[in-house]
């Protein structure tokens, strides 16, 4: 059974940069066909795509987000990374890593999501 | 972007009832349209992919339907387990966007 597991710190100040990691399990970030993406909520709030990456390392990014994403892939981990930069208090959210088939496919596999709070 | 509303943003319904909530784009997206689950402190769970299809588990009480603009997702007899916020999801181009959701709640 696929798993996805986010870490990171649950803190970050104001204008720091936000890093999480997704952690796969049960299965290959090499796999063909897949994407792997990150995806935020904010408290109380619904839910917005940030980005995805295929294990070649090519991404695409949300146009709202892209100056300040970077999301990168380490196959000889199985991870994938989330960096954010220039974070203010409208970034504080639950961050969520998901895989989905192709662009055109939902997000069949989730984590449990992490709380980034963004705080002096 | 392509823009996704729900409706009703929320719903009071009872065990055995038949619920339908709405979802439509601003622009035609073929049947590019997921349907989710969220429960409170959880993370989404996707239950329909291209507008009719059910994911695997899923029971089958939960069915959808449409194509181009105006979607619905249907549950056919309400159970305890799924009193939860529901969120319609556009994969038809980047970036896939969702619906604001529909919190179904216990009448």
């Amino acid at each position: 059974q696929l798993q996805l597991q986010e870490s990171g710190p649950g803190l970050v100040k104001p204008s720091e940069t936000l890093s999480l990691t997704c952690t796969v399990s049960g299965g290959s970030i090499s796999s063909s066909s897949y994407y792997w993406g990150w995806i935020r909520q904010p408290p109380g709030k619904g839910l917005e795509w940030i980005g995805s990456i295929y294990y070649s390392g090519s991404t695409y990014y949300n146009p709202s987000l892209k100056s300040r994403v970077t999301i990168s892939v380490d196959t000889s981990k199985n991870q994938f990374s989330l960096k954010l930069s220039s974070v203010t208090a409208a970034d504080t959210a639950v961050y969520y890593c998901a895989r989905h088939r192709e662009p055109q496919f939902p997000f069949d596999y989730w984590g449990q999501g992490t709380l980034v709070t963004v705080s002096s | 972007d392509i823009q996704m509303t729900q409706s009703p943003s929320s719903l009071s319904a009872s065990v055995g009832d038949r619920v339908t909530i709405t979802c439509r784009a601003s622009q035609s997206i073929s049947s590019y349209l997921n349907w989710y689950q969220q429960k409170p402190g959880k993370a989404p769970k996707l239950l329909i992919y291209a507008a009719s299809s059910l994911q695997s588990g899923v029971p089958s009480r939960f069915s959808g339907s449409g194509s181009g603009t105006d979607f619905t997702l249907t549950i056919s007899s309400l159970q305890p387990e799924d009193f939860a916020t529901y969120y319609c999801q556009q994969s038809y181009s980047t970036p896939p966007t969702f619906g604001q959701g529909t919190r179904l709640e216990i009448k």
